[in-house]
């Protein structure tokens, strides 16, 4: 079935580097990719999305890119903080007028080194 | 301040008990899920509802229900709770249509032995 998935399960990043983390997805039809992000023993919380119709959205001190030619997302955080240490989730999207819904990736844990 | 609640927070129960965890939320959305989240599989749906009496399956709904009698609530029942249920469990709720963030509550970790 159509599915979101992550390409790396770790990311080790020195503070102060930048990260990337990247995400496949295969479903065309979603409206809009989203970034989570989770601390340990926390719900997952909203960081930034971005719409389909976009290659590009900013955020403070993150930026989400899109290709969907290669159907490709990516969360790119400047300047990594050791506070930034999390799981991060990407997600489609999708619904109509009534509601919409979200699809979760696997996800990838960032690891910040002082 | 609005917020989304889930209780309890940890629970232990035998197999074949039935099990009820709760999901409270004051931001009056219209949305709510309930997802599970499993080492290696993310977070995966197993119901969800866009409005009061409105339920609908997702990814791995077997052997889990939800009712929603009102806007706050949506309950999530274990018929006959089995061993591989362990796990944790995530309530969300979203305003739906164009806004797509979703808020998470704490979690909920059973334990089924």
């Amino acid at each position: 079935g159509e599915s979101v998935g992550l390409h790396l399960p770790t990311l080790s990043v020195q503070e102060g580097d930048n990260s990337i983390i990247n995400c496949a997805y295969s479903n065309s039809a979603s409206d809009y990719f989203i970034w989570y992000k989770q601390e340990s023993g926390k719900g997952p919380q909203f960081i930034i999305d971005i719409r389909s119709n976009m290659d590009k959205r900013q955020g403070q001190r993150v930026t989400v890119l899109l290709n969907k030619t290669v159907k490709h997302l990516s969360l790119q955080i400047a300047a990594t903080q050791p506070g930034d240490s999390a799981v991060y989730f990407c997600a489609e999207n999708w619904g109509d007028a009534t509601g919409n819904m979200l699809t979760f990736g696997g996800g990838t844990r960032l690891m910040v080194k002082p | 301040d609005a917020e989304i609640t889930q209780s309890p927070r940890h629970k232990i129960t035998e197999t074949g008990r039935q099990v009820t965890l709760a999901c409270h939320q004051t931001w009056n959305h219209n949305n709510m899920f309930w997802y599970r989240q499993d080492l290696g599989h993310g977070l995966r749906l197993i119901h969800y509802s866009y409005g009061v009496q409105d339920t609908n399956k997702g990814e791995v709904s077997d052997g889990y229900s939800v009712s929603r009698s009102n806007t706050e609530d949506l309950p999530l029942t274990l018929e006959s709770a089995a061993s591989s249920q362990t796990s944790v469990y995530f309530c969300a709720s979203s305003n739906g249509g164009g806004n797509t963030e979703a808020f998470f509550g704490q979690g909920t970790r059973l334990t089924v032995v």
